[in-house]
């Protein structure tokens, strides 16, 4: 059971939008940055989004994250099939005193 | 260019112990926080120890405190996982993290490509 809670699965058709959501509490997302990750089979985890809404150097605008109270999204635009992955919220958490990460969220590109 | 490279990992008994190493380059590695995160098989991302630069403000995830110890040679570059008391539930890749210049725990910005630890009789 993760602290972070996130759809296990969400998907949308090529071009289309799509947002996942991720839900915490006062002790983590309510009061501290939440990042997001991307994962394809195999690989290593990809920084896609950091401090809530802010994108590394190299990542496209199509992704974007919002935080509002204690949840948050991730929003992706004019998906593409190589959008499909797993996608992870993470933050620290001030009472468990250690960083949480959602179940994450498979994304079909359909 | 970063590179983080991790080894160590292997076949171990339940309840017997392993060492895992990290070797860094491409980055100031006394600079940085670093952090190790694990997956499961199948499963999601689960974090398991970070530490800063001077390997001070030391933190664990809940299910490895007290059996497993993160630290860090600055003069090899090197992160290190000493894991003990192991147990089935601690099979998984592990992850080297190096964490973005925020020093926000959260926020990993190079990854390894990790290295597998099965615990099994």
């Amino acid at each position: 059971q993760s602290v972070l809670t996130q759809p296990p699965s969400v998907s949308a058709a090529p071009g289309q939008r799509v947002t996942i959501s991720c839900s915490g509490s006062s002790s983590n997302i309510g009061t501290y940055y939440v990042s997001w990750y991307q994962q394809f089979p195999g690989t290593a985890p990809k920084l896609l989004i950091h401090e809530n809404d802010k994108r590394p150097a190299g990542i496209p605008d199509r992704f974007s994250g919002s935080k509002s109270g204690t949840s948050a999204t991730l929003g992706i635009t004019g998906l593409q099939t190589g959008d499909e992955a797993d996608y992870y919220c993470g933050t620290w958490d001030g009472s468990l005193r250690s960083v949480v990460f959602g179940g994450g969220s498979k994304l079909t590109v359909l | 260019e970063v590179q983080l490279v991790e080894s160590g990992g292997g076949l171990v008994q339940p309840g017997g112990s392993l060492r895992l190493s990290c070797a860094a380059s491409g980055f100031t590695f006394s600079s940085y926080v670093m952090s190790w995160v694990r997956q499961a098989p199948g499963k999601g991302l689960e974090w398991v120890s970070g530490l800063g630069g001077s390997g001070e403000n030391i933190y664990y995830g809940d299910s490895v405190r007290g059996r497993f110890t993160i630290s860090r040679d600055n003069s090899k570059n090197t992160l290190y996982l000493h894991m003990s008391s192991l147990g089935a539930e601690d099979t998984a890749l592990y992850y080297c993290a190096k964490i973005a210049s925020s020093g926000h725990y959260e926020v990993a910005d190079y990854w390894g490509q990790g290295t597998l630890v099965i615990v099994s009789s």
